[in-house]
């Protein structure tokens, strides 16, 4: 059972565009949202995160939008640039039951391409 | 700044073969994290640690055990290696996330194993 949904391994856009990716997930006991940056032969970085309490969340020309009603989030890069090209990983946070502990759940990662 | 750091970075291992991971620390970091990560199927979680001497079950523990018993390391034990456990594996950390805050988690650059 999947819990963290990307439905796009890939994605390919022109370099000064806006990059959209996109992340479903389906406990809505999920607290936090993140989302990772991944370079080939290297480990996932963070990029950027929004607190479910939230719709919006800006970090330069990264921002995320949470809509809880319909369990989607989306990741926007505006502008694209070419090193922005990487596997991108949504995670979502939960409350480990019973206590005071929590674990991340990622998804399965989408494909970034920036063309110049 | 270390990090997290994973050793060894690259290890073939025959069928049958025993191997430990280990992975450390110098962030005072609370949690530990064992990922694996296969084309297509994302990061996913095989044992994690919310302390020293604490370790739990993730989504994919079969076939692995672990250990911590210090705070800065987390070891990764497969003792009896199998193809199927061919795999690239990232170890993690983080703050204890606390309710309402957020805690990213820093990777380690990987261990690439492969089981033949």
């Amino acid at each position: 059972d999947q819990q963290v949904k990307q439905n796009s391994p890939s994605l390919s856009v022109q370099e000064g565009r806006i990059s959209i990716l996109n992340c479903d997930y389906t406990n809505s006991m999920f607290d936090y949202f993140l989302w990772y940056k991944k370079y080939p032969a290297e480990g996932p970085t963070f990029l950027i995160s929004i607190s479910s309490i939230k719709d919006k969340n800006e970090d330069g020309r990264f921002t995320v939008f949470l809509n809880k009603s319909a369990k989607h989030l989306s990741l926007h890069i505006v502008p694209s640039q070419p090193g922005d090209s990487a596997v991108y990983f949504c995670a979502a946070r939960v409350r480990i039951s019973g206590g005071s502990n929590y674990k991340l759940t990622f998804g399965k990662g989408t494909l970034l391409t920036v063309n110049p | 700044n270390a990090g997290v750091t994973q050793t060894p970075k690259f290890r073939v291992l025959k069928t049958g073969q025993s191997m430990t991971l280990l992975c450390a620390q110098d962030m005072n970091h609370e949690y530990m994290y064992w990922y694996r990560q296969d084309p297509g199927m994302g990061l996913r979680l095989i044992h994690y640690s919310v302390g020293e001497g604490t370790t739990a079950k993730g989504e994919v523990p079969d076939g692995y055990n672990v250990s911590r018993l210090k705070k800065q390391n987390f070891l990764l034990g497969l003792e009896s290696a199998a193809p199927s456990q061919t795999s690239v594996y990232f170890c993690a950390s983080s703050k204890h996330p606390g309710q309402g805050t957020n805690t990213e988690a820093f990777f380690g650059q990987g261990t690439r194993l492969t089981v033949v």
